[in-house]
């Protein structure tokens, strides 16, 4: 079956600097990829969707990248925040209008 | 702003006693879904609607209904919550642009289930 991984231990950035997380997939050839950030206790929110013919993707601060070969997709915070700190979750297009998520990467930003 | 609208944001119930959480949405998205999410676990989808089309999940437990009366108003049923129950509930649009699988989800602020 389908699988997504991301890095289930938290992720400690000094401020300014880049955060890179990690999303890897096996047993599937997704068309595209996204990605969304969650705050505690709020919904999902999209941030970046990238297509399986595109090798990287920017909006501002954020840049994702997708490797079809290695199964993977890096998603790239520059110039980090604090109020960058939330949960990153991956998400793969499935049939009928579903999406695989990943668990999250937890991202904290310290000043 | 057009968005999407889940109440309440903290629903309290007792083992076994039925519950109804709701969402709307001002998107005018013709898809709608239901997930559940544990604390530092994926969404699991429970079901979704194209339109009126129900779509359910095979290992959603039939303790979980949902009724969706219009293309703005979703609704998720629990009619014996368990403690195993307890979790965040999120509603979730999308649009179907191109066909499926091309657009992003727009979720809810998601409804706190806690079962005493």
């Amino acid at each position: 079956s389908q699988k997504i991984e991301q890095n289930s231990e938290a992720l400690n950035i000094q401020e300014g600097k880049t955060a890179t997380l990690t999303c890897n997939y096996t047993n599937y050839s997704p068309a595209y990829l996204q990605w969304y950030r969650q705050d505690p206790g709020r919904g999902p929110v999209f941030l970046l969707l990238i297509r399986e013919n595109e090798k990287e993707k920017r909006k501002e601060r954020l840049k994702v990248t997708f490797d079809t070969t290695l199964k993977q997709s890096l998603f790239h915070i520059t110039a980090s925040q604090p109020a960058d700190s939330a949960t990153y979750l991956c998400a793969l297009d499935a049939s009928n209008y579903q999406l695989i998520w990943g668990a999250g990467t937890k991202l904290i930003i310290k000043p | 702003d057009a968005m999407v609208i889940q109440n309440p944001r903290y629903q309290v119930t007792q083992f076994g006693k039925p519950v109804t959480l709701s969402c709307s949405q001002t998107l005018n998205h013709n898809v709608m879904y239901w997930y559940q999410q544990k604390s530092s676990q994926a969404p699991k989808l429970l079901f979704h609607y194209y339109d009126k089309d129900f779509n359910n999940e095979a290992d959603t437990p039939d303790n979980f209904q949902s009724r969706r009366p219009n293309t703005s108003f979703c609704f998720l049923d629990i009619r014996s919550p368990g403690l195993g129950d307890a979790a965040m509930y999120l509603c979730a649009t999308s649009r179907d642009l191109d066909g499926p699988n091309t657009d992003t989800q727009y979720f809810g602020p998601g409804t706190r289930l806690t079962v005493l």
